[in-house]
């Protein structure tokens, strides 16, 4: 199985500041089959990124992704006020368990 | 408008039944896999379960190993997931989400419900 750890926990910012999260693997992630998810409370996890870098539909282009093997990384270059919530890494290899990371909590600071 | 409703939960015994259903709308049900995946009050995610679009092919969580059944009916455009022998680690929102994949991937998960919330106490 492979765990995702994601740093920091909670990363506190002011709008307009660019946030830089950071998912790593237990082993390599096949393909950069690695998704972004965003999170706001009381709702539904909500796709932003997969295939390491690939925006999803409607996804602002202040969230990037990037990365593989191991590494990964989700940067919003300019924080605006409804960014601000909580992101999960998710892998989807060829073989089951899909797992998800923990989670970084981006609030205000 | 691609839309997931799930509906089915509620307050429930330990070591009883519940069966979740999730309604899907906008798009073509029989094209697409589907996944359960859950969050436990103030938790992060957890996947539970997979399905194939034509239902041929069916993984679970370690977790939910021989106690949890997926399964779906693509004329009624409809997932389901019954869960037996259920324990209070099992409290959670459950959410069903539309699986996306390349060739040689399992799914990543673009739109998800709403979710349902499961407890499991007595």
């Amino acid at each position: 199985e492979i765990v995702l750890t994601q740093s920091p926990g909670t990363l506190s910012l002011s709008p307009g500041e660019r946030a830089t999260l950071s998912c790593r693997a237990s082993q390599s992630v096949s393909s950069s089959y690695l998704a972004w998810y965003q999170q706001k409370p009381g709702q539904a996890p909500r796709l932003l990124i997969y295939g390491a870098s690939s925006r999803a539909t409607g996804i602002p282009d202040r969230f990037s992704g990037s990365g593989s093997g191991t590494d990964f990384t989700l940067t919003i270059s300019r924080l605006e006020p409804e960014d601000f919530a909580v992101y999960y890494c998710q892998q989807y290899g060829s073989s089951p368990p899909i797992t998800f990371g923990p989670g970084t909590k981006v609030d205000i600071k | 408008e691609v839309q997931l409703v799930e509906s089915g939960g509620g307050l429930v015994q330990p070591g009883g039944s519940l069966r979740l259903s999730c309604a899907a709308s906008g798009f073509t049900f029989s094209s697409y896999e589907m996944n359960w995946v859950r969050q436990a009050p103030g938790k992060g995610l957890e996947w539970v379960s997979y399905i194939s679009s034509s239902g041929s092919t069916i993984y679970y969580a370690d977790s939910v190993k021989g106690r949890f059944t997926i399964s779906r009916d693509n004329a009624k455009n409809s997932l389901y997931l019954q869960m037996n022998s259920l324990r209070a680690e099992d409290t959670a929102v459950y959410y069903c989400a539309r699986g996306r994949s390349t060739k040689r991937s399992l799914n990543w998960f673009d739109p998800w419900g709403q979710g349902t919330l499961v407890t499991v106490s007595s």
